[in-house]
């Protein structure tokens, strides 16, 4: 069965970095991509960028290019999701789903990610 | 890549039917026919349940339907049960392997 699994909460001061990982199993990897959405508390969804899993092509929200870096490893069938200079405003729910089509079918659970000094 | 817009609560009784709008643009709702649906139970994680406008996925309720008009997409429940209380997404493509979400509307069984 289809399974991507997030890594673990994370706190972070303002101004450092965090680096949450996505592993898939189930399927083919390299056949689908993987899209990084997210969620402040009590918020709704918010895409932020996509990476194929066939040849490791992005495209993030404008929002977010700065600061985002979304990477694969094939050889361990994980997506990674990067985001720097944190501030409050990142802390977040944060889900990697997989591409189906156009729309995303599984999600990994959720890592929470709180920003705080 | 603005979010879609989509009204922040809806509700009614059981056995009811209630409807959800997504209004967009032809850059992305009315642009493609991909927009999609998600359904999101308290402290839980995102539920696809409509794709690409209307279709949808195995195991998902016959009484949740999806359309689009121009740029404004809907999802209705009809039958309304007390465990359709939740939070509704919608989506779109936007291009260029870029999406866009909307606000959400949380549903409310009475």
């Amino acid at each position: 069965q289809v399974q991507l699994v997030q890594s673990g909460a994370e706190v972070k001061r303002p101004g450092a970095s965090v680096k949450v990982s996505c592993k898939a199993s189930g399927y083919i990897f390299t056949s689908h991509a993987i899209t990084w959405v997210r969620q402040a508390p009590g918020q709704g969804l918010e895409w932020m960028g996509w990476v194929s899993g066939f040849n490791g092509n992005t495209q993030y929200a404008q929002n977010l290019q700065d600061r985002v870096t979304i990477t694969t490893d094939t050889s361990t069938n994980t997506a990674y999701m990067e985001l720097r200079s944190l501030t409050s405003d990142d802390t977040a729910v944060y889900y990697c789903a997989r591409e189906m089509g156009v729309c995303f079918d599984y999600w990994g659970q959720g890592t929470l990610v709180t920003v705080s000094s | 890549q603005s979010a879609l817009t989509q009204p922040p609560s809806a509700s009614g009784s059981p056995g009811e039917s209630v409807t959800i709008s997504c209004t967009g643009s032809s850059s992305d709702v009315g642009g493609y026919n991909y927009v999609s649906w998600y359904q999101q139970l308290p402290g839980k994680t995102p539920k696809l349940i409509i794709s690409e406008v209307s279709k949808r996925p195995s195991g998902v309720p016959v009484r949740f339907s999806g359309s689009r008009s121009g740029n404004t997409a809907s999802l209705t429940v009809s039958g309304l049960q007390a465990e359709d209380e939740a939070h509704y997404y919608c989506s779109s493509y936007a291009g260029i392997n870029t999406w866009v979400f909307g606000g959400g509307t949380k549903l409310t069984v009475l």
